[in-house]
């Protein structure tokens, strides 16, 4: 079972900011990377590192990280946003790679 | 621009082994890369399975390592996942993935998945 715990779902209006968290004790001492999947398609890297977004993600993506949580935060939502978000980190021994359970973002 | 495409059999008897392989083109697998295999079953969430690095050296789920194989052909410029005893429980979409940044964490190249079902 994961041991990054995430909310299951949060909404946010068309245009307006939303966090997403991500706990776990781990993250005291790894970066949390984010993934946005869509229904019926392959994760896509949002975050990384200490917040650094692949090309051409948009820059309404920003990640932070304090203590035993990580944020990837949405400002200015889009409908396009929709989706399930993931984090994920190494594990605390840093052998093994961890996925957060998810959460699924609605934009009203 | 590296493409990652998995192949293998769709279905799988309980009690058998599930093989799949990773096809890695645009790039070469013996790259400052390790090579991730994860799993979703229908309506859950992302679960890792474990990775190689090119010279062979492999990590895996504790949940799964008595069942997991993951193996590297250079020749090819591919890898493979085997997973043993299959049950309904491993139906899932399994994707290959490159994590370019290991401490990091950058998967940042994944196929576009395959789908697996375990049923007699």
């Amino acid at each position: 079972s994961s041991e990054l715990t995430q909310d299951p779902a949060v909404s946010v209006a068309l245009g307006q900011t939303v966090r997403i968290t991500c706990q776990g004790d781990s993250l005291r001492s790894y970066y949390a990377s984010w993934y946005q999947q869509k229904p019926g398609q392959a994760p896509v890297l949002v975050i990384y590192g200490k917040n650094n977004r692949p090309s051409g993600i948009p820059d309404r993506f920003s990640g932070s990280s304090s203590g035993n949580t990580a944020s990837l935060t949405i400002t200015g939502a889009q409908a396009e946003d929709e989706a399930d978000y993931y984090c994920n980190s190494r594990d605390s021994s840093g052998n093994h790679l961890d996925f957060g359970t998810g959460t699924k973002v609605t934009v009203l | 621009q590296v493409q990652l495409q998995e192949s293998g059999p769709g279905l799988v008897k309980p009690s058998g082994t599930l093989s799949l392989t990773c096809a890695v083109s645009g790039g070469s697998i013996s790259s400052s890369n390790w090579w991730s295999w994860v799993r979703q079953p229908p309506g859950k969430g992302l679960e890792w399975i474990g990775e190689i690095y090119h010279s062979g050296s492999t990590n895996y789920n504790p949940s799964l390592k008595s069942r997991v194989t993951i193996s590297v052909d250079k020749s090819k410029n591919q890898f493979s996942l085997k997973l043993s005893s299959v049950t309904a429980a491993d139906t899932a979409v399994y994707y290959c993935a490159r994590n370019s940044d290991y401490w990091s964490v950058k998967v940042d190249v994944w196929g576009k998945g395959t789908t697996v079902t375990v049923s007699s």
